[in-house]
């Protein structure tokens, strides 16, 4: 089974400087893994996702994420934030049971500041 | 193509009364899931169709939810009677490329409260 935790509840940037969200998984064997972001009043979006293909992994909006087994992390960055990232992004791992339903981290707000 | 359709998108009950929440799903995809997400949390599964079959309701509290897909196409999900703690976003989110079962689409969730 593979779970996944988010390291941090809130997270404040300026416009403009780099972006770092931490996301730690826990699995016996090569996960796949995503990130998916949340605005307000609107549904949940697929950021990226690792399928073991390639340990970068480009998304949408700018972002990427880096999967590192040494380190068990699955980090989501972006080099320059903007306004409009302002959300709740979830790290997102397969859950243990039967079918293909995900098992969402607590989530990270981000808050982005002029 | 059209997203995943839910409604209502807003519905305020008091404790012990019904409500029903649809969910139309991206046409053709033939896996449909409900998720809860309490405010501050992430989306917890409650039930996942394939087609109209159930594959997972491990964590449907059934004595008071029920959910359903006839036709395998749109679902209900119903709560009856309806507790403080049901107070929630309910998302339905849908599935179904080829060799991408994960890849999930999410409606813009119906947010219940309980009074």
């Amino acid at each position: 089974a593979q779970s996944v935790t988010q390291l941090d509840s809130h997270v404040s940037v300026s416009e403009g400087t780099p972006v770092l969200l931490r996301c730690n998984y826990s699995s016996s064997y090569s996960p796949s893994l995503f990130w998916y972001v949340q605005h307000p009043n609107k549904g949940l979006q697929l950021l990226l996702k690792y399928t073991s293909a390639a340990t970068l992994v480009k998304g949408i909006n700018g972002f990427e994420a880096e999967f590192k087994k040494s380190e068990t992390s699955f980090h989501l960055t972006k080099p320059s934030a903007h306004m409009s990232d302002a959300a709740e992004y979830f790290c997102v791992a397969p859950s243990a049971g039967s079918g293909y339903a995900l098992n969402f981290g607590k989530g990270t707000s981000l808050l982005v500041t002029p | 193509e059209a997203g995943v359709a839910q409604s209502p998108r807003y519905k305020i009950i008091e404790k012990r009364q019904s409500v029903a929440f649809w969910c139309n799903p991206i046409s053709g995809h033939a896996t449909l899931y409900w998720y809860q997400q309490i405010l501050g949390q992430g989306p917890k599964l409650l039930i996942q169709f394939q087609n109209n079959g159930v594959v997972d309701d491990s964590q449907l509290p059934k004595d008071r939810f029920s959910a359903e897909r006839l036709k395998g196409v749109d679902s209900t999900l119903k709560i009856q009677p309806a507790k403080l703690e049901d107070s929630a976003v309910y998302l339905c989110a849908s599935s179904g490329r080829q060799g991408a079962p994960y890849e999930q689409y999410f409606g813009p969730g119906t947010r219940l409260t309980v009074t």
